[in-house]
Parts: C-alpha cells; structure tokens; sequence
C-alpha cells in the first residue's frame, strides 16, 4: 500500500526553466510534508516543508504547495540548475513522526 | 544545523556474519530515530522506530530477530544484521528527530554488501 507515490520516475528540463515535481498521497492523516533531494550512496539532504495548515511555503527558488483537498503537493524549482540534477523524494508524516517516502523523481537539469 | 553521523559509511561481509552500524546525533538530543532501508532505484522503506530506552518498533515485514535495533542513549542508535545473507545488501539510513519537532535529520547512511 503505497501511501506517498510520485508517477513520475524522471523529468528532464533546460536550465533556466521551472522544473515541476509532484506527488500524491493517500492518507489524510498526514500533517506534514517535505521534500528532500537525494545523491546516490548519501543520505537525504532536506530542502523545503509544509505543514497541512499551509498551502504555499517559499524558501529562495524552492516552492512548495499543498492542495488538500485533492491529496497533491508540487516542488517548483525556478530557476532550474544542473546541479539541481538529483533524485528528489517527497515524504509524509502524522502524529506518529513516521516520515513515509514517495518512490522518487530523477531530475536532470540540462545545461 | 542538526548533524547526524552514520558509521560505517561502507561495509563488505561474508554471509553469516552480523555487521553493526551506528548512528549518532552530534548536536542534538534525538529522543526518536528511524532506521530506512533503500533498494536499487526505490524508495527509502522503513524498517523501524526507536525511541530511547524502548523496544524498537518494527514496521510490517521487517524481522526484528534479523534487525536488531538498540537506541541506548539519546545520542545513539545502532542497527545489528545478524546472520547476514546476500539479500541483506542495501542500502540502510538513519533518521534522528529531537522530541516535539517535525526537524528529520538523516545520516549519510551505510552501503552493505554481504559475500
């Protein structure tokens, strides 16, 4: 039962341009949401968060926004660098702290 | 900012054998930690939840008699494979949280490869 799932396993965008990263979840006891980005063989590295409160958090070319009513968030990533080429993860958390992970979206940002 | 240190960062081992990794936070008091494991081109699976001085808990389809979790101080965390096998090789990260916050802080985790 995939709670947290991003369809999109790539994206590849020209520098410069916004790169857009989605995910969906399923349970609507998530309060809390972030996103992370991710080298092979290291571990998350934390970008930007959410709280269920909100439906937009900003944080220098890093948006996230939140639509609870259709269980969705985005990454907007304006402008895109290449090296903001990574595997991006969405993750959700309830009351009980347990951070659950979407599959993850490869990005390439192509100079 | 919070930093966690996971150790080894890279372990080769012969089946059978257990291997310990260790996970620390440097800076703060992390009363929660999360052990996750990753496969090849997936997601990062939890494995388990530990909270200091409490019995790990387990998430569905994890063997806790094959995963020993120990979380014995409020700085440490460590995550024994015992009688490792091949399909053991992974990936395994940890995650520390101080109490009452929503701050996850992730090691840089572990590359276990079982011979």
């Amino acid at each position: 039962d995939q709670q947290v799932k991003q369809n999109s396993p790539s994206l590849s965008v020209q520098e410069g341009r916004i790169s857009i990263l989605n995910c969906d979840y399923t349970n609507s006891m998530f309060d809390y949401f972030l996103w992370y980005k991710k080298y092979p063989a290291e571990g998350p590295t934390f970008l930007i968060s959410i709280s269920s409160i909100k439906d937009k958090n900003e944080d220098g070319r890093f948006t996230v926004f939140l639509n609870k009513s259709a269980k969705h968030l985005s990454l907007h990533i304006v402008p895109s660098q290449p090296g903001d080429s990574a595997v991006y993860f969405c993750a959700a958390s309830a009351s009980t702290g347990k951070l659950i992970f979407g599959q993850g979206t490869t990005l390439q940002v192509k100079p | 900012g919070a930093v966690v240190s996971q150790h080894p960062s890279r372990v080769i081992c012969k089946s059978g054998t257990s291997v310990k990794i260790e996970c620390r936070s440097l800076d703060f008091q992390a009363t929660t930690m999360f052990w996750y494991r990753q496969f090849p081109k997936k997601s990062l699976m939890l494995m388990a939840t530990s909270n200091e001085g409490s019995k790990a808990t387990y998430e569905q389809g994890v063997e806790k008699d094959k995963f020993l979790i120990n979380h014995a101080s409020l700085t440490l965390s460590t995550l024994t494979v015992t009688s490792a096998h091949p399909e053991d090789s992974s990936f395994y990260i940890c995650s520390a949280r101080a109490e009452g916050t929503y701050g996850y802080t992730f090691g840089s985790g572990t590359r276990l490869t079982v011979v």
